[in-house]
Parts: C-alpha cells; structure tokens; sequence
C-alpha cells in the first residue's frame, strides 16, 4: 500500500535554530514529491516541487533535497514568520494525483 | 493569491440535510479538485475535474457527487450529510495536470 509519512508531528523552535522536517514514503513509482506551507485556518500554499533523487529547491529559508525513499525539508535560521504546518504529498506514475501526509506543525518561538 | 474563492466558509446543518459547496476560480485553470482536510489524515482528495463536465473520484468519493458545468465553478454536493462528513474541505486548481495545485481558502463544515 503506497504511503506518506511525515515526522515528527511537532517540532518547537528557537528563533535561529536550524532543523530538518522528514518526509517518507513507500509508493510504487514516484513522479514527484511536493512541499506546502499551511498557516491556521487558511489553504495549503504551494512551496516546492521535487522530481529526481539528488535534486534540491530552495526559497529563503527553506530548502527541499530528495532520495529515493524520502525528502527533507531544512529550515535554517527560522523567524517566528516561519511558524506553520508543512505538508509532503507525493504524486505517483500509476496513478497522477496528489497522495498527502498529516503534515508537521512547526512553532518558531523568538 | 491564486483567484479561488469558496463558499460558504462555515455552515453547521444536520444530519441527512442536502449541502452543496461551492468553488469559483478567475484563473481558467483545467483541472479543480475538492479535498476533505481532518486531524491525523491530512488532505484526502474526494473528487476532481479535468474539464467542463469530466469529473472523476477520489480516494474518498462515498457520500459526495460533484458537477461542473462552467469552466470557473466545482459543486460538491453531499447528499445527505453525516456526522463522519464533519471537515474542512478545500477546493483546489491547477492548470499542468495534477501538479503545482493552489488551494483556496476552505470551507468548515459541521454536520450536527
């Protein structure tokens, strides 16, 4: 059964204390790997989209690598504006929509 | 932000009542979605819509049709609401075929 895991569930940070967000996954041919930001009561918004072990993204603090059997999201020097829910969804070949994970709520405190 | 809205964005009904969601986008993307967000499972796609009147299911399509007879606007309709329909949805656009997807601001739904 094709699977999305994100860890931990919560992480608290100090304001300049770097961290990395886990994504795993078990599926039969990944397509794509995808990153979203979602602040309370408000819709998922779009970060990065990752196809092939080896590639990373980057935006401000935010950096995205790959593997073949999971992505990292690394925060480094977060501000309390950085404070949100991460979401992973993985996009397989059999089958091209978007399979989520329950998300990591990140809380950045100053 | 990408021109989604929804509507309502909170409704309390009771159960075996009709709801109908509604979903309108300014962005003439293709595809349109509705996703059900709860604690613990993340998002779940319900159904999407490849073009005016092509609809498919999702992983979580009992209890829920959905039309789209304009290219701007994706019902949802729940029949007759439950209580395990008791979500947050959100309706979501893209213009590449089930890639880079902009969501809107959600829709609380309580089924009482």
């Amino acid at each position: 059964e094709d699977q999305v895991t994100q860890s931990p569930e919560a992480l608290r940070l100090q304001e300049g204390e770097s961290s990395s967000l886990n994504c795993s996954y078990t599926v039969s041919g990944l397509r794509g790997l995808f990153w979203y930001r979602q602040d309370p009561g408000k819709g998922p918004e779009f970060l990065f989209t990752l196809y092939s072990a080896g590639e990373e993204k980057e935006k401000e603090r935010l950096k995205a690598t790959l593997t073949k059997k999971e992505s990292f999201l690394h925060i480094t020097a977060p501000k309390p504006e950085d404070s949100a829910t991460y979401l992973c969804a993985v996009q397989l070949i059999s089958w091209g929509k978007l399979q989520f994970g329950a998300g990591t709520q990140v809380v950045v405190t100053p | 932000d990408a021109g989604i809205t929804q509507s309502p964005r909170h409704k309390v009904t009771e159960t075996g009542t009709p709801v109908t969601l509604r979903c309108h986008q300014t962005e003439n993307h293709r595809y349109m979605y509705w996703y059900r967000q709860d604690p613990g499972h993340g998002l779940r796609l319900i159904h999407y819509s490849y073009g005016v009147k092509d609809t498919d299911k999702g992983e979580v399509s009992d209890g829920y049709s959905v039309s789209r007879s304009k290219t701007e606007d994706f019902l949802l309709t729940l029949e007759s609401a439950t209580s395990s329909q008791t979500s947050v949805y959100f309706c979501a656009i893209s213009d590449r075929g089930h890639n880079e997807q902009f969501f809107g601001p959600g829709t609380r739904l309580t089924v009482l």
